[in-house]
């Protein structure tokens, strides 16, 4: 069982340049979330789903798009990276919010660096 | 929409001694308030959690407190440890609405030997 899997964990890209994260979870959740996080802010978030299919704008939408084509996996693309968005991005999971002790499960993060 | 701030955002303090960490919240319909630690280089990972129920929640060296008149919840630390250095997170959200958990700015939290 290895709970939140992201890929890659670290990248380097070029501004403008494009790319896609992958958040895989094997626990069946229902919930998934994308954060950065930032030195000095906290966790913030970009994206969620509530199910497969479903995707939901957070705190930070802009300049990232989400898919959730499977319940398994949730995609966060870049389609042209600026520096701003050089942060550690997280993806977390959790079953169906509002029934009870529902926390987040949290993937080892990426780290992404835009020159 | 809802806001959390949390103090300090650094802490040292003498193995053995307590910590605490407190956090408000601006938004009167949160109703779960969960607590992360994050150690350097890994994932945060939920230590300990409170719904709006409940005034105290303690487990072992952890304990939770939470003043829903005042909207303001805090960790307490009893007896440090060396692997208790950390950042720890607080966090404010409704069951409802996935999108509206908001994570306090986080506090480095150093156990001095």
């Amino acid at each position: 069982n290895a709970g939140v899997t992201q890929t890659p964990k670290f990248r380097v890209l070029k501004t403008g340049q494009s790319m896609t994260l992958l958040c895989a979870q094997d626990m069946n959740h229902e919930y998934m979330y994308w954060y950065r996080q930032d030195p000095g802010m906290g966790l913030r978030l970009i994206h969620y789903s509530v199910g497969e299919g479903t995707t939901a704008k957070g705190e930070v939408p802009d300049g990232y798009n989400v898919s959730r084509l499977k319940k398994q996996n949730f995609l966060l693309g870049l389609e042209s990276a600026a520096p701003s968005q050089t942060s550690v991005y997280f993806c977390a999971s959790s079953s169906s919010w509002g029934t009870g002790d529902q926390p987040q499960h949290f993937g080892d993060g990426t780290r992404l660096s835009i020159l | 929409g809802e806001n959390v701030e949390q103090h300090p955002s650094t802490l040292s303090v003498q193995e053995g001694d307590s910590a605490v960490i407190k956090c408000t919240y601006s938004d009167s319909a949160s109703n779960y308030f969960p607590w992360y630690k994050q150690e350097l280089g890994k994932r945060p990972q939920l230590i300990i959690d409170i719904r709006s129920n409940v005034g105290e929640k303690k487990d072992q060296r952890i304990a939770v407190t939470l003043n829903k008149t005042a909207k303001h919840f805090s960790l307490h630390i009893t007896e440090t440890q060396p692997e208790d250095s950390a950042v720890y997170f607080c966090a404010a959200s409704m069951y409802s609405s996935a999108s509206k958990i908001i994570f306090g700015s986080g506090t480095r939290l150093s156990i001095r030997p």
